[in-house]
């Protein structure tokens, strides 16, 4: 199948800095990619889909000065936590779609990055 | 609207039987099931299309009922393997963004 990698897996980084994570599709070009964060024991919430080549689109409530998204390849979308603070600790995982033509498939996640702020 | 799961959680023997349902207030297109093991990432299990069908991968076997929005997980003969949460993730058309269930922990015992 598929693959989506992820990196960091994890990060330590101190209030106030900024931090880049990134998501790349290995093996397939991804129009689209999405971006989720996850809290301990609770599901994953989808704060924006990324689109290649254009704006991302956000969903309501998460701020998109403070979470930016670049999508500037078709197999790279970068996600970048700005002036962290320790309530943007979480689980942030991305995800994207390998259509092959097909009319539906499954989405592929990458290893998630886990993102403690200090 | 996020789809609701239920039940929450569940604990089981090894070798017993779980359904894990999942329903939405939305009309859908899909529904996609996952199991995310504890620090990783979700694990794709399968998709329904609307139309009502069911699909099975050898013990575990998912239904989709569009009229009632209503999709099912089947595991059948738990495997130790099988803990983890499980999560359904909803599609409103083809390749539209997945929203996720509120989900389900499965424990399962020796």
């Amino acid at each position: 199948g598929a693959v989506v990698s992820q990196h960091p897996s994890w990060v330590i980084c101190k209030s106030g800095t900024s931090v880049k994570i990134e998501c790349r599709s290995l093996d397939f070009q991804a129009t689209t990619m999405f971006w989720y964060r996850q809290f301990p024991k609770q599901s994953l919430m989808l704060m924006a889909t990324s689109n290649e080549g254009s704006k991302a689109t956000y969903e309501q409530g998460v701020e998109k000065d403070k979470f930016l998204i670049n999508h500037a390849s078709l197999t790279l979308s970068t996600l970048t936590v700005t002036s962290a603070h320790p309530e943007d600790s979480s689980f942030y995982i991305c995800s994207a779609i390998d259509w092959g033509g097909r009319a539906n498939t499954e989405a592929f996640f990458g290893q998630g990055t886990r993102l403690t702020v200090v | 609207q996020q789809p609701v799961q239920s039940p929450q959680a569940v604990i089981l023997r090894e070798g017993e039987d779980a359904v894990i349902n999942c329903s939405s207030s939305k009309a859908l297109y899909s529904v996609h099931w996952y199991r995310q093991k504890h620090g990783e990432a979700p694990v794709f299990l399968m998709i329904l299309l609307k139309g009502g069908e069911q699909k099975g991968h050898e013990k575990i076997s998912a239904s989709f009922n569009e009229k009632k929005q209503q999709s099912s997980l089947y595991l059948t003969a738990s495997q130790l393997s099988y803990s983890g949460t499980y999560f359904c993730g909803t599609a409103k058309s083809s390749g539209d963004k997945l929203t996720f269930g509120t989900g389900t922990r499965l424990a399962v015992r020796p």
